[in-house]
């Protein structure tokens, strides 16, 4: 299964907004590309996920590159809540593995 | 409304010895899985079920066994515990393979 890269950390100033890049450069047609948070102490908690157009929900959105080998979460405006651990994840129909890595670690800076 | 709900939230065993960690959702979600995260990583797949009945291993499963006798409950089995299995536990389920997960609050294994 295609595993992610991500930046270890990224700082953001609170109320800006943020773009956190993912690569995956061997993505197959059906991996599907999702990006779950962890809080401190706590367990994931699912932030979006995608195929192959852009997506939107009300707590970001996901901007998927044509090519589909790279990927940005995009939070509209960055608050203390969100400093978290992000982790970009793709998964395949009838995989059996769901790779976390180790994320990026965002910062929000009051 | 509970979603995944873990038990023992904290364990300390000896090595070798044997622990069951309780896993139990109210979303009658077919799917749910078993994850460890070591300190400073990311979360690794141990186990994980499509539906009743239907185990199958993720990338990390050695040592540990799984059963899924209902909808509701995914036990998570430790055989003989190892010191290398010092680490916190997470249990998630989901609707479908490809639909958003939710994760319990973990449960933090300590083997001495």
């Amino acid at each position: 299964d295609a595993k992610t890269t991500q930046p270890n950390s990224m700082e953001s100033n609170e109320e800006e907004p943020v773009h956190l890049p993912c690569n995956h450069s061997t993505i197959s047609g059906t991996d599907y590309i999702h990006w779950y948070r962890q809080l401190p102490s706590q367990g994931p908690e699912y932030v979006i996920h995608g195929l192959t157009s852009n997506v939107n929900n009300r707590m970001a959105s996901l901007a998927i590159a044509e090519d589909r080998k790279s990927s940005t979460l995009i939070l509209h405006r960055a608050t203390l809540r969100d400093a978290a651990v992000y982790y970009c994840i793709l998964s395949r129909p009838g995989g059996n593995q769901f790779y976390f890595g180790t994320g990026t670690s965002l910062t929000v800076i009051p | 409304n509970a979603g995944v709900t873990q038990t023992p939230k904290f364990q300390v065993l000896k090595t070798g010895q044997s622990m069951t960690l309780q896993c139990a959702q109210d979303m009658n979600h077919e799917y749910m899985s078993w994850y460890r995260q070591d300190p400073g990583m990311g979360l690794r797949l141990i186990h994980y079920s499509v539906g009743a009945g239907i185990t199958d291993q993720g990338e990390v499963p050695n040592g540990y066994n799984v059963s899924r006798s209902t909808t509701e409950d995914f036990p998570l089995r430790l055989l003989s515990a190892a010191p290398s299995q010092t680490s916190v536990y997470f249990c998630a389920s989901s609707r479908g393979r490809e639909q958003p997960q939710h994760f319990g609050d973990g449960t933090r294994l300590s083997i001495l």
